[in-house]
């Protein structure tokens, strides 16, 4: 079946610190992959994507590398904002033809970032 | 903008009662989802629900779980006999067409939060 693993948090940060927040995933297909960003009282929302090898998805300084050598999808970022602090999902999707329309989830990881 | 609402936000209740958690996806939206997160899990699917039946479920969703859309608006799953590992933040999400999935764009609530003691 399909899963994805990501890094356990919290992850703390000051402002304007380089962040990696690392996902891995095993698929039966050829995956689209996500991020989600969850902010404080509101649901999760795509952060970027990517739908083939080596694609970059990329949304608000925010970039993810879809590498399928290694099956990895890590969300990067060069310089964090206060505002950026929230719970973060990778998720993928395997294509119309494995017969499903359900998004698999990680376990999130929460970002803080201080001042 | 559009968006996904789910009632209640926070939800206790004792082992054995039922329990139903509402949501109103958003209108024109054809494709629902409930997913729930255990603390410190994964998230995890539960059932999609299209064309007024179930369309996927997975094997959390066992019969003591129904999904119902009553009225065109609002669309539930219920817990009959709520045990204390149904404590959980509970997320339901919509999109247009079931295709849409592949695009990610699903919009999720803000999520209920049920605490089963």
């Amino acid at each position: 079946g399909n899963s994805v693993t990501q890094m356990e948090g919290p992850v703390t940060l000051s402002e304007e610190a380089f962040l990696t927040i690392n996902c891995t995933y095993t698929a039966t297909g050829y995956p689209s992959l996500f991020w989600y960003v969850q902010y404080p009282g509101e649901g999760l929302q795509l952060l970027l994507k990517a739908t083939k090898a080596d694609d970059k998805g990329s949304n608000k300084g925010f970039e993810a590398t879809y590498r399928k050598e290694t099956t990895s999808f890590h969300l990067e970022k060069g310089s964090v904002q206060v505002s950026d602090s929230a719970v973060y999902f990778c998720a993928l999707i395997d294509p119309p033809s494995g017969g499903s329309y359900i998004p698999t989830f990680g376990r999130g990881t929460s970002l803080i970032v201080h001042p | 903008e559009p968006e996904v609402t789910q009632t209640p936000s926070h939800q206790v209740t004792q082992m054995g009662q039922e329990v139903i958690l509402r949501c109103v996806p958003i209108s024109n939206h054809l494709y629902f989802y409930w997913y729930r997160q255990i603390l410190g899990q994964k998230v995890e699917f539960l059932v999609s629900f299209y064309n007024n039946e179930i369309s996927e479920k997975s094997e959390i969703f066992d019969d003591q779980f129904s999904v119902e859309r009553p009225d065109g608006s609002n669309f539930t799953l219920k817990i009959r006999s709520t045990k204390l590992e149904d404590s959980a933040m509970y997320f339901c999400a919509s999109i247009l067409n079931p295709g849409d999935a592949n695009t990610g764009e699903l919009f999720f609530g803000e999520g209920s939060r049920l605490t089963v003691l």
